[in-house]
């Protein structure tokens, strides 16, 4: 099974350009959730989704936008790219709100 | 916001031995949740626990969700190497899951 798959895995842009980083499962799970973890510090949730069609913000949610118009898919969109965005992003799935239990293996995302 | 400490931030493990680590905080939470991470991985869940002073094991590790709902413990008995990661601790309050900053654990030369 390939749970959660992220794609890129790795990418530079400069500052202004948009991008999409996309998720994938194949759980069937309602939940899927787009965190950034920066250095020393845990992963803090950028936004979420409850199933298809809905999402909702998270701690982080400002500059980025999401998507999930198929419930395997979860997309999260950076309109104008800013160097404070260099992050690893990690997009998770789970059976239980609140909950993730699957994470992918992360984009590596620098902004210069 | 709701803040959780992790401690120790990082340890040195020698095969065999014993690793206890814990997750505190000043806020009250319904769920606890251990993840380990490894290098250029994601974390992947370990326990979950859900009651107050409820202990659940998974394998070599035991997890402990502290009786004032403060706080939470992690013991790994007879470490190995491919224990070595880092271990992030995760409380949730209404709908927000909170994470602490990891404990780094470390193999020692």
């Amino acid at each position: 099974n390939a749970g959660v798959t992220q794609t890129p895995k790795f990418r530079v842009l400069k500052t202004g350009q948009s991008m999409t980083l996309l998720c994938a499962q194949d759980m069937n799970h309602e939940y899927m959730y787009w965190y950034r973890q920066d250095p020393g510090m845990g992963l803090r949730l950028i936004h979420y989704s409850v199933g298809e069609g809905t999402t909702a913000k998270g701690e982080v949610p400002d500059g980025y936008n999401v998507s999930r118009l198929k419930k395997q898919n979860f997309l999260l969109g950076l309109e104008s790219a800013a160097p404070s965005q260099t992050s690893v992003y990690f997009c998770a799935s789970g059976q239980v709100q609140y909950q993730p239990q699957h994470f992918g293996d992360g984009t590596r995302l620098s902004i210069l | 916001g709701q803040q959780l400490n992790q401690s120790p931030q990082s340890m040195f493990i020698q095969e065999g031995e014993d690793v206890s680590m814990n997750c505190t905080s000043s806020s009250i939470f319904n769920t606890w949740l251990w993840y380990k991470q490894d290098p250029g991985e994601g974390p992947v869940l370990l326990i979950a626990l859900y009651k107050a002073g409820e202990l659940t094991s998974n394998g070599r590790l035991t997890a402990q969700f502290g009786i004032t709902r403060k706080d939470s413990f992690l013991n790994i008995s007879a470490s190995i190497p491919s224990d070595v990661g880092i271990y992030f601790c995760a409380g949730l309050a209404g709908n927000m899951l909170t994470f602490g900053g990891g404990t780094r654990l470390m193999v020692k030369p």
